[in-house]
């Protein structure tokens, strides 16, 4: 059982590239979120789908777009990165709304924009 | 403005030690989450709960409704038990998973 899976596991892009984080899960989950984490600070939400075509902006969506064409993936795109958006990405999954159900949460990404 | 506070940001304790980890809110919720993430990064989920206390092993996670305040304890502490222990409550609004964490507690159980 695979779970959430995050690809890649690390990423360098210069200021201005544009890239994807891949995001699946195989849990048959409704709900997908993609957080940021940095040193000092909690987790934070970028992007979050409650299901297959439906998404909507977390605490800090600037630079970031999503989409949901099917349950399973989550991609999370950065269309011109910045060095603010050097970070630690998680993706997550839940079969309900998360705020009363279990995350399940990928490995990470950790990004790096010089 | 800080919704979720823990304590202590860094712990250090010795293998076989009680640890207690804290979390108080300032929000309303439905429910809390305990949350563990390793050395290595990837972050797993400990509990989930709105009242009580649950157990899973040598982990009791308790919380107090009234209070707005939840304890994260581990018996016959372990040194595979360092990590980063983070709590995480529902915030303000009704958007879906605007869940807020706390920067997290690190824990280091030595030998």
């Amino acid at each position: 059982n695979a779970g959430v899976t995050q690809t890649p596991k690390f990423q360098v892009l210069k200021t201005g590239q544009s890239m994807t984080l891949q995001c699946a899960q195989d849990m048959n989950h409704e709900y997908m979120s993609w957080y940021r984490q940095d040193p000092g600070m909690g987790l934070r939400l970028i992007h979050y789908s409650v299901g297959a075509g439906i998404t909507d902006q977390g605490e800090v969506p600037n630079g970031y777009n999503v989409s949901r064409s099917t349950t399973e993936d989550f991609p999370l795109r950065l269309l011109s990165a910045a060095p603010s958006q050097t970070s630690v990405y998680f993706c997550a999954s839940s079969d309900r709304d998360p705020r009363n159900s279990p995350l399940h949460f990928g490995n990470g990404t950790r990004l790096t924009v010089t | 403005k800080n919704e979720v506070e823990q304590s202590p940001q860094n712990l250090t304790a010795q293998e076989g030690e009680f640890i207690t980890i804290n979390c108080s809110y300032s929000v309303g919720i439905s429910a809390l989450h305990w949350l563990q993430q390793h050395p290595g990064g990837g972050i797993v989920s400990l509990f989930m709960l709105s009242s009580g206390k649950k157990k899973h092993g040598r982990l009791i996670a308790t919380i107090n409704i009234q209070e707005k305040h939840s304890s994260l304890h581990i018996t016959a502490s372990h040194p595979r038990d360092s990590a980063v222990y983070i709590c995480a409550v529902k915030g303000y609004g009704g958007s879906q998973g605007n869940l807020i964490f706390g920067k997290g507690t690190k824990l280091s159980v030595k030998p």
